[in-house]
């Protein structure tokens, strides 16, 4: 079993559409990362957050450090937004390094 | 604003030749992460690297080694390349390291792309 799991590993949408994905996760972390990755491969951050809400235009995130869950929400999607979304487990302490899920693949059809 | 530079950005070597990939973090950045992301596959931490020394390792095969050097930008060497060492090779860099207690956000490099023949 994955320590991150994301729901679910593939999205299709129409534009304009509200999308939501989902990331649970097993341990305890100091924080989660949102990454997107483009087909060619270059991952760029989106968010990094340990606790409540981030909004970056139509971007949000949000995370229940109780329940260890996540979701990223984007809204007005558009086919632009077409991409793999990865959430990665910080676990800071001794080690910063990222345990990665299972990536969600949307395509957001115009 | 500066980013993290990988080079090269696509490598192609024959089976059992050796390969290094550099990682230029952001300037000021004191960590350096290296992952592994194979076709189709999540990335997997390698191993990373804190004020030059390594700080933690993760599914790096003997074959392999890295280091950081004192301009902080660090190499992953490569040897006895297996055809299952083809992969998307990523470099991360972070403001400070391990042992911390806060969780510092990452920035990623564009990858370097090996492809083993």
């Amino acid at each position: 079993k994955n320590e991150v799991e994301q729901s679910p590993q593939n999205l299709t949408a129409q534009e304009g559409e509200f999308i939501t994905i989902n990331c649970s996760y097993s341990v305890g972390i100091s924080a989660l990362h949102w990454l997107q990755q483009h087909p060619g491969g270059g991952i760029v951050s989106l968010f990094m957050l340990s606790s409540g809400k981030k909004k970056h235009g139509r971007l949000i995130a949000t995370i229940n450090i109780q329940e260890k869950h996540s979701s990223l929400h984007i809204t007005a999607s558009h086919p632009r937004d077409s991409a793999v979304y990865i959430c990665a487990a910080h676990y800071g302490g001794a080690t910063n390094k990222l345990i990665f899920g299972t990536g969600t693949l949307l395509a957001v059809q115009p | 604003a500066a980013g993290v530079i990988q080079s090269p950005r696509h490598l192609i070597k024959e089976k059992r030749e050796t390969a290094t990939l550099k990682c230029y973090p952001i300037p000021r950045h004191d960590t350096v992460y290296w992952y592994q992301q194979g076709p189709g596959q999540d990335p997997q931490f390698l191993i990373s690297f804190y004020e030059k020394m390594q700080s933690d390792k993760g599914s790096i095969p003997d074959r392999f080694s890295a280091q950081q050097f004192s301009d902080y930008h660090s190499e992953l060497n490569m040897s006895s390349l297996e055809l299952g060492d083809s992969a998307l090779y990523f470099c991360a860099s972070s403001l400070a390291g391990p042992g911390q207690g806060f969780a510092y956000e990452q920035y990623f490099g564009p990858g370097t792309r090996l492809t083993v023949t």
